[in-house]
């Protein structure tokens, strides 16, 4: 079945400084979406990319869909407390029942 | 790795009829399950926080009634949806804890409800 993988588990970094996590698929995926879940709280979606090679901005979250369908990564420029949380990929196959796939997520903390 | 299964993946029922929807953890055990409900593009909406062997803690708007939460076990969580109705229409997602881990969820790969 299935598999996504995403790294890394947990990242520190110090305010100011850039973070990335990326989510692996096994297979070629129909779409992947992106979620934020801040502490205490529940998955909060953030972006749905679908196309091959895209790249999709929100403010200082850059979002990209590798060109091969299989790979996604999340990237956030100059990180501030307020990035705090864990951050879940969902990959969808392209499956006639378009299982969801969710990754373990990526546990952001931001050091002031 | 932690494995959480739901059953079934896709269901179509009457409206009136009930229909109960299950989340394991394969290979571990998860002391909390939580149960989501999530339309299309949209977050994720917690619905209720399952403890093995406690009540279900609810979140407020989501009718306790309507949606039964059993966690019968260390392994198992099901939700029923009683008397549906076609607003009930919608995916469902568990997620497990890792019991004694760092409040790592796994999830499991969702159900579809479609009630005609």
């Amino acid at each position: 079945g299935q598999q996504v993988m995403q790294i890394p588990q947990y990242q520190h970094v110090q305010e100011g400084e850039d973070f990335t996590t990326y989510c692996n698929s096994s297979t070629t995926l129909s779409n992947i979406q992106w979620y934020k879940q801040r502490p205490g709280g529940h998955p909060v979606f953030l972006i749905q990319l679908v196309k091959s090679g895209e790249v999709k901005k929100q403010k200082r979250l850059t979002f990209q869909f590798g060109e091969a369908k299989k790979n996604s990564s999340l990237h956030i420029t100059a990180t501030q407390t307020t990035d705090v949380g864990t951050y879940f990929c969902a990959a969808s196959d392209s499956g006639g029942y378009q299982k969801v796939t969710f990754g373990t997520g990526t546990k952001l903390q931001v050091i002031p | 790795g932690a494995v959480v299964s739901q059953h079934p993946s896709w269901v179509i029922c009457k409206s009136g009829t009930s229909v109960k929807i299950e989340c394991r953890s394969l290979d571990f055990q998860a002391t909390t399950m939580f149960w989501y409900r999530q339309f299309p593009k949209q977050s994720l909406m917690l619905m209720a926080t399952s403890n093995e062997g406690s009540k279900a803690t609810y979140e407020q708007g989501v009718e306790k009634d309507k949606f039964l939460i059993n966690h019968a076990s260390l392994t198992l969580s099901t939700l029923t949806v009683t008397s549906a109705h076609p607003e009930d229409s919608s995916f469902y997602i568990c997620s497990a804890e890792l019991a004694g881990g760092l409040e790592t969820q796994y999830f499991g790969p969702g159900t579809r409800l479609l009630v005609l």
